[in-house]
């Protein structure tokens, strides 16, 4: 069981540029949900989905978007990335919605 | 609004010590779910304890104990008999449970640096 994976691991990118977070799991979880780790804080959620083709917007939306077209996959987009964006980028799965979340191993961004 | 309040940014024991990460939270809705999760320096989480707010019961797993005091809106977690394998950051985290079956977003507290030395 492979669980939640995260590609890439680290990745650095320029003011402006955009990248898709990818993000699959494996466990048919009905709930899918990416948050950030600011240095030195706690997670903060961006965005979440309850099933394929619904999404809604965490506590920190802005500057990105996401999709679910199918139950494994929740790719998170960022456009025109800023360095305010430095974070490190998880993505979780649970199911029914009432049970303890499967983390995926993290992606750590730097816009430079 | 939720907030969850890890007043302890960090803290160093020695080994074999006893030690308590103290969790505080706000919420305004009479039922909700607690967490504590571990990040060790490898970066992941992991889960360690969910608490619904109908289970005042305090929890113990092996050298792991929990306190849940709805009275003053506290979850803490003790470790007895630290190792230096607990070194990791600790985080206290708050979901609500509005509806049944709905998604469960979690509303973390900053963290607590854990230190063990041998």
């Amino acid at each position: 069981n492979a669980g939640v994976t995260q590609t890439p691991k680290f990745r650095i990118l320029k003011i402006g540029q955009s990248m898709t977070l990818q993000c699959t799991q494996d466990m048919n979880h009905n709930y899918m949900y990416w948050y950030r780790q600011d240095p030195g804080m706690g997670l903060k959620l961006i965005y979440y989905s309850v099933g394929a083709g619904i999404t809604d917007k965490g506590e920190v939306p802005n500057g990105y978007n996401v999709s679910r077209s199918t139950t494994e996959d929740f790719p998170l987009r960022l456009e025109l990335a800023a360095p305010s964006q430095t974070s490190v980028y998880f993505c979780a799965s649970s199911y029914i919605g009432r049970y303890g979340y499967t983390f995926g191993s993290g992606t750590r961004l730097t816009v430079v | 609004a939720q907030k969850v309040t890890q007043a302890q940014t960090e803290i160093s024991v020695v080994e074999k010590e006893d030690v308590t990460l103290d969790c505080v939270y706000e919420t305004r809705d009479t039922t909700y779910y607690l967490f504590w999760y571990k990040q060790p320096p490898s970066g992941e989480l992991v889960f360690l304890i969910r608490r619904n707010s109908f289970d005042e019961q305090n929890e113990i797993s092996g050298r792991y104990s929990w306190n849940f005091q709805k009275s003053t809106s506290s979850f803490n977690f003790t470790i007895t008999a630290s190792q230096v394998v607990d070194s990791a950051v600790y985080f206290c985290a708050l979901s609500e449970a509005k509806e049944v079956g709905g998604a469960q977003k979690l509303v973390f507290g900053q963290g607590t640096r854990l230190t063990i030395n041998p």
